[in-house]
């Protein structure tokens, strides 16, 4: 089974460009969720889908962020306008319907470096 | 709310040592721990996670870690350290319905 897959592995960006992080879940996970690990700090929640609605998107920083997820599958975090404290690692995890527990399961993550 | 610590932002140890990689929690009700460990340039994997039931929890690759309450504790522990242990290690919490809550890391290093 494949796992998590995020794309790209890495992306340089100037101030004030755009760019798209893309994550794929592991297949039948309904539960998509995004954080972001900034400067060695904690990991951060930003946001988490059920299938294509935002159950919660309180950690997200301000709307220069614009996550989407088109039919349940992939999800898209897009940030337009970059600024430089926008660099960091972005996670991508993916859940089953939790019952009563949920185990989020991480892809790999997308460096991005502002400059 | 929910927060997690973890003392130490990085350890060392020698090969062949004991590993003991401490994460404290704050949470109004019980909550559901993981470790996850992150080794270089690949994603976060789950080690051993508490829910319920036992509170001594193996993992994998040798790992165990125990439940305090009355510490409100969950400190990562292997008996023996191996070179290949050599990752950054997080704690988190969360909850039923609540999104995960992660410490800072603790970077683990092992000497020959």
């Amino acid at each position: 089974e494949a796992g998590v897959t995020q794309f790209p592995s890495h992306s340089v960006i100037e101030k004030g460009q755009t760019v798209t992080l893309r994550c794929d879940p592991i297949s039948g996970h309904d539960n998509l969720y995004w954080y972001r690990r900034v400067m060695g700090k904690e990991i951060k929640f930003l946001l988490h889908f059920v299938k294509e609605s935002k159950q919660d998107e309180s950690g997200m920083p301000n709307n220069r962020f614009l996550a989407e997820r088109t039919g349940g599958t992939y999800s898209t975090l897009k940030v337009q306008p970059a600024e430089l404290e926008d660099s960091g690692v972005y996670f991508c995890a993916s859940s089953q319907d939790p019952g009563t527990v949920i185990t989020q399961y991480f892809g790999p993550g997308t460096r991005l470096t502002v400059l | 709310a929910q927060s997690v610590t973890q003392l130490g932002s990085h350890v060392s140890v020698s090969e062949g040592a004991l590993v003991l990689l401490r994460c404290n929690y704050s949470s109004s009700v019980p909550p559901y721990l993981f470790w996850y460990v992150q080794y270089p340039n690949q994603g976060l994997q789950l080690l051993l996670k508490y829910t319920t039931g036992a509170t001594l929890v193996k993992g994998i690759n040798g790992f165990e870690a125990e439940f305090k309450k009355s510490e409100t504790s969950f400190h990562l522990t292997k008996p023996s350290a191996h070179m290949s242990d050599a990752a950054e290690y997080f704690c988190a919490v969360t909850r039923y319905g609540q999104n995960f809550v992660f410490g800072p890391g603790t970077r683990l290093s092992v000497l020959p």
